[in-house]
Formats: C-alpha cells, structure tokens, sequence
C-alpha cells in the first residue's frame, strides 16, 4: 500500500519569509503528482500537476519538484501572505493504480 | 461555473436514517472518484468510475455505500442506515483517464455529513 508522509505536518512562518513543504512516497513509481490547497471546511483546489515526463512546475509563487528515483517531492512558495494560510496536501498516481493517494497535509500559518 | 459540484453541501441526519450525495462532474471528464476525509486526514478512496463503469471500490466501502453513475455523467453515493463513524466530508473528484493513466484531477466543494 503506498503511503505518503508530508513533513512538517503544520508550520507558522511570519510573512514574507519562503516556505518549504516535503512529500515523501514509499513506493517511488509514480506518474503524476498533484499539489493540492484547502481552506477549512472546504474542497480541495489544485496547485500544480507534474506528469510523468516532468520534473518540476512553477506558477506564479510556487514552484513543485519531483524527484521519482527517491519518491520526493517539494512545494515551495516564495515571498509567503497571509492568504497563504491553509492546509497543502501532495497526492501521486502510481503506475498501475488508478487511485490517488494522499498524505495528511501541511497546516500553514503565514503571520502578518 | 464549469467545475465539478456537489449537493448537498451540508447534511445533518439522525444515525440509522438513509443519505445521498450527487456529484455533477466537469462535462467532457469520463473519470469520476469519490473520496471521504475525516479532521486531520488525507482524502481516503472509496470508488472510481470510468464513464458509467465502477472500476474499482476501496474496502472502505461497507455494504451500506453504494455509488452510481448512471449513463456515465453524474454519480450519487448512498449510505444507508448511517453510523456516527460516517461522519465525514465526502468529496467528488473528475479527470480525463485512460487506461492506465489519468490527467489533473478536480475537486468539488464536498458534501459534509454529520451524523447524530
């Protein structure tokens, strides 16, 4: 069963300051990953998709990268606002699995 | 509005009774996912359809869920003879999928489920 661990699982930074989100996967054979954002309460708003010929995209603030041979991504988000604050989830599709598997999340807090 | 939607929203409902969600996905999307997500937790998988096929169901899945996607456009989940450990939101996800592969998933807003 593939597992996905995010790490930290809540962070505070004050505004301005960069923030780093790590996802690990225990089974490196994955073909999409997706970066995803929720706000309490609601659904999920999709960030970023890497597939499978990709390594990284970028859009606006943020920046995701894949690294497939240890199973790892990362999120980064430049230059943090409080708008910023919600809970980042990471989810990949492996080969031959036809599920999305998620981690439990990232819980930030960006403090003006 | 072209996302994916769901209703209800909110449900509240006293435990034994029956529920159902709808799902309306993104119109040219022939996948469609159901997931559930308790505080503090990722999305769970409970079930996927390709078009109007149910390809695949999570164990999750007790006897008391049933989902359909009749003519392969949009999809209900039902509980029946709901438990206080059903409470939960239950979100709607669609892409374009192939065989073995499957495009950017979006999500709807969720159906809340709380259950007396």
């Amino acid at each position: 069963k593939q597992e996905v661990t995010q790490i930290p699982a809540a962070l505070s930074v004050p505004e301005g300051e960069n923030l780093v989100l790590n996802c690990s996967f225990t089974d490196s054979a994955i073909y999409n990953l997706q970066w995803f954002r929720q706000d309490p309460g609601k659904g999920l708003t999709s960030l970023l998709l890497i597939q499978s010929s990709q390594r990284e995209q970028t859009s606006g603030r943020l920046n995701a990268s894949l690294d497939k041979s240890s199973g790892r991504s990362t999120l980064y988000i430049a230059a943090s606002q409080p708008g910023d604050s919600a809970t980042y989830l990471c989810a990949g599709f492996l080969y031959g699995n036809n599920r999305l598997a998620f981690g439990k999340g990232n819980q930030v807090v960006v403090i003006p | 509005d072209t996302g994916v939607s769901q209703d209800p929203r909110h449900k509240i409902t006293k435990r034994g009774q029956n529920v159902t969600f709808r799902c309306d996905p993104i119109s040219e999307h022939n996948r469609l996912y159901w997931y559930r997500q308790t505080l503090g937790q990722g999305p769970e998988f409970l079930t996927y359809f390709q078009n109007e096929a149910q390809l695949e169901k999570s164990r999750l899945l007790s006897d008391r869920f049933s989902a359909e996607r009749p003519k392969g456009s949009f999809s209900t989940l039902e509980i029946q003879r709901t438990e206080q450990g059903d409470s939960a939101m239950y979100l709607c996800a669609s892409t374009i999928g192939g065989q073995e592969v499957a495009g950017e998933l979006f999500f709807g807003e969720g159906s809340r489920l709380t259950v007396l």
